[in-house]
């Protein structure tokens, strides 16, 4: 079945970049999905790709995307420890279901 | 800005009893989820509704799970006998097209 899989935690400092990445199975994606949780929170939608596209950029956000491997890749620029939280990736079904990763958790040091 | 929102923020309740979680979709949407996570474990699938009807569900959204809409505004999920399996985080969501948007969350514990 579908899968979508990414590395569990990720540190870096505040100030350099951070790049969070993602494999997934379903080789039909037509929409993926960036979503971040905050503790005790929900999940907030930080941006997403149209499987045709190459590259998303959305102010600080970069989203990369290649289809024939099937990794899609999130760029977080000068990050800060406001960054701090889980990251997800998503992949939609053709039934509009989405398919989460595990989770990446996104460690910002002063 | 709209926004989902769920409520209880937490419940608890025994094992074997009834629950309903409650949530308030953005008020132009037209396709509503629910969404669970186990403590630990991936975000996963329960049910979509669109048209005042499911318009698919997982392998967890058995008999003992129903969904409704009530009144045009409400999204509900009903547990009718808890078990202790069914503790965890439940995520209502709501779209219109492309991006589904998600609540707070509702804690379950089941003891």
């Amino acid at each position: 079945g579908e899968d979508v899989e990414q590395s569990l935690f990720l540190s870096v400092r505040e100030g350099d970049s951070s790049v969070i990445n993602c494999t997934y199975t379903d080789s039909s994606s037509t929409y993926l999905y960036w979503y971040k949780q905050e503790p005790g929170a929900g999940l907030q939608l930080l941006t997403y790709i149209f499987s045709n596209m190459d590259m998303k950029q959305d102010q600080r956000l970069t989203v990369l995307l290649n289809k024939k491997d099937k990794h899609l890749s999130l760029r977080i620029a000068d990050t800060q420890t406001g960054d701090s939280a889980i990251y997800f990736c998503a992949d939609v079904s053709n039934t509009g279901k989405l398919i989460f990763g595990q989770g990446t958790t996104l460690q910002v040091k002063p | 800005e709209p926004e989902v929102t769920q409520t209880p923020s937490h419940q608890v309740t025994q094992m074997g009893q009834e629950v309903i979680l409650r949530c308030v979709p953005i008020s132009n949407h037209l396709y509503f989820y629910w969404y669970r996570q186990i403590l630990g474990q991936k975000v996963e699938f329960l049910v979509s509704f669109y048209n005042n009807e499911i318009s698919e569900k997982s392998e967890i959204f058995d008999d003992q799970f129903s969904v409704e809409r009530p009144d045009g505004s409400n999204f509900t999920l009903k547990i009718r006998s808890t078990k202790l399996e069914d503790s965890a985080m439940y995520f209502c969501a709501s779209s219109v097209s492309r991006a589904e948007y998600f609540g707070p969350g509702t804690r379950l514990t089941v003891t």
